[in-house]
C-alpha cells in the first residue's frame, strides 16, 4: 500500500479482555516499530522489528504486552488482560533498514479500556 | 525522566513571520534528530532531520539548527503559513549496532498560525 495502515482505528474493550492490534507497513520497509502515545504526550517506544527479528523489547511495559511479525511484513501487538492504564493511542511506524532513515507513521489505533 | 523536552506546549505566530520551535535533550548519546508534524486524526509525518555531525540543515521554508554543546535544537519556519498549524514533535535517536532505531519524542508544541 501507499502508506502504513493500522486496524482497527478504534477499539473499546472491557478490563481483563485481550486485544490484538494490527499494523501493515509500507511494503519495501524492513523495519517496523510500535509506539504508545498517551494524551498530550509524544509517542513512547515499545518495540521494533528488523524483518522477523525483534532486537529490542525494552519499551514493553509488562509481560502482558507482546508483538509478532512472523513473516517480516504485517505485525500484531497483543495486550493480554487489559487494564485501564493501557488506554492510549498505539502507533505503528516503518522505515527502510539502517541508520538515518525516517520513520513513517500509521494513523494509530485508539484503545479504550473500560 | 524526559530525555527530550519541548517546554512550550503552544505557540502562536502571525502569518508571514518566523516560527521558532525549541527542543532540549539530556542524553549525550543522541546523534540523530528529527522533527515531525502532526495534524489531528493523522499519524506524525516526517518534516526534517539533522545528524549530530552538522549544525544546520535546510529544506525550503524549514531549517533545523543543532547546538550540541547546549544540547538544544530548534526548528525555524519562514515564512509561516496557515497550513503550518499543527503539533510539532522533536525526536532523537542514538546509534546502535543495528543503526539508529528507536525514537525518543518530546511532548510536542502546538503551533497556530494566525492569518
Amino acid at each position: 500500500g501507499a502508506g502504513v495502515s493500522q486496524s482497527p482505528r478504534y477499539k473499546v474493550t472491557k478490563r481483563g479482555q485481550d486485544v490484538t492490534l494490527r499494523c501493515d507497513p509500507i511494503s519495501s520497509h524492513a523495519t517496523l516499530y510500535w509506539y504508545q502515545q498517551a494524551l498530550g504526550q509524544g509517542p513512547e517506544f515499545l518495540t521494533y522489528f528488523n524483518y522477523e527479528a525483534q532486537p529490542d523489547k525494552s519499551g514493553l511495559p509488562s509481560d502482558r504486552f507482546s508483538a509478532e511479525r512472523p513473516e517480516g511484513s504485517i505485525s500484531t501487538l497483543t495486550i493480554q488482560r487489559t487494564e485501564q492504564r493501557d488506554s492510549a493511542m498505539y502507533r505503528c511506524a516503518s522505515s527502510l533498514a539502517g541508520p538515518g532513515y525516517e520513520q513513517y507513521f500509521g494513523p494509530g489505533t485508539r484503545l479504550t479500556v473500560t | 525522566d524526559q530525555q527530550v523536552k519541548q517546554n512550550s506546549p503552544s505557540l502562536s505566530v502571525q502569518e508571514g513571520r518566523i516560527s521558532i520551535l525549541n527542543c532540549d535533550y539530556t542524553n549525550s548519546m543522541f546523534d540523530y534528530f528529527l522533527w515531525y508534524k502532526k495534524y489531528p486524526a493523522e499519524g506524525p509525518t516526517f518534516l526534517i532531520s539533522i545528524s549530530s555531525i552538522k549544525d544546520k540543515n535546510e529544506d525550503g521554508r524549514f531549517t533545523v539548527f543543532l547546538n550540541k554543546s547546549a544540547k538544544h535544537l530548534s526548528l525555524h519556519i519562514v515564512p509561516s503559513q496557515p497550513g503550518d498549524s499543527a503539533v510539532y514533535f522533536c525526536a532523537a535517536s542514538a546509534a546502535t549496532v543495528f543503526g539508529n532505531e528507536k525514537l525518543t519524542f518530546g511532548t510536542g508544541t502546538r503551533l497556530t498560525i494566525i492569518p
